[in-house]
């Protein structure tokens, strides 16, 4: 069957530190994946794009990467803010047409 | 920027009364979504919209319909309301414009049925 899985377990880290988040998925051939912050109580918003011909993509803290042999992606805030506390969903083109399937996404809780 | 607008962020209704969540969006997108979101489910895609007064059955359709008769709005209707239907509802709209359009979504309406 098909599935996206993120950790459902929250991660908590300190400030400062590098929050790493991983988006496996099964029995999908995504063109590219996404990733999404939602804070409570709000809709999701969209922070990354990857396509499957790249490798890593940066946006300031922000770094994904794409391995679509290991049918993985990580995504990483590097010097992490108590500000970055959110979920984050990851999202694919599971089926086509513009239509994104979304992970369950993991709560990250940053301390100072 | 984009906005996306939803017309209740609460609303509570009884079991078996018809109930109409409505988005607008401001950016002339071609795509509009209606998601539900629960916990441990994710976000679960209802229907889609890929142009006016066309419309696609997303994962979970059953007991929902949509309408869109203009571009920037986009309306989900439970016909009769259950309390399986309980959720938070979230809208998106994108661009349309090709494969990895970011979506962008509404505050939501958290939908209690009684």
């Amino acid at each position: 069957s098909q599935k996206i899985e993120q950790n459902s377990e929250a991660l908590n880290i300190q400030e400062g530190k590098t929050a790493t988040l991983t988006c496996n998925y099964t029995n999908y051939s995504p063109a590219y994946l996404q990733w999404y912050r939602q804070d409570p109580g709000r809709g999701p918003v969209f922070l990354l794009l990857i396509r499957e011909n790249e490798k890593e993509k940066r946006k300031e803290r922000l770094k994904v990467t794409f391995d679509t042999t290991l049918k993985q992606s990580l995504f990483h805030i590097t010097a992490s803010q108590p500000a970055d506390s959110a979920t984050y969903l990851c999202a694919l083109d599971g089926t086509g047409f513009q239509k994104l399937v979304f992970g369950t996404g993991t709560r990250l809780l940053v301390s100072p | 920027d984009v906005k996306v607008t939803q017309s209740s962020r609460y609303l509570v209704k009884r079991t078996g009364e018809k109930v109409f969540l409505e988005c607008v969006q401001d950016m002339d997108h071609e795509n509009m979504f209606w998601y539900r979101q629960d916990p441990g489910l994710g976000l679960r895609l209802i229907y889609f919209s890929y142009d006016v007064k066309m419309k696609e059955k997303g994962d979970i359709p059953e007991g929902y319909s949509v309408s869109r008769e203009k571009k920037e709005r986009f309306s989900l209707i439970l016909e009769s309301a259950s309390t399986n239907q309980t959720s938070m509802y979230l809208c998106a709209s994108s661009l349309g414009a090709g494969g990895g359009d970011e979506q962008f979504f509404g505050p939501g309406t958290r939908l209690t049925v009684l």
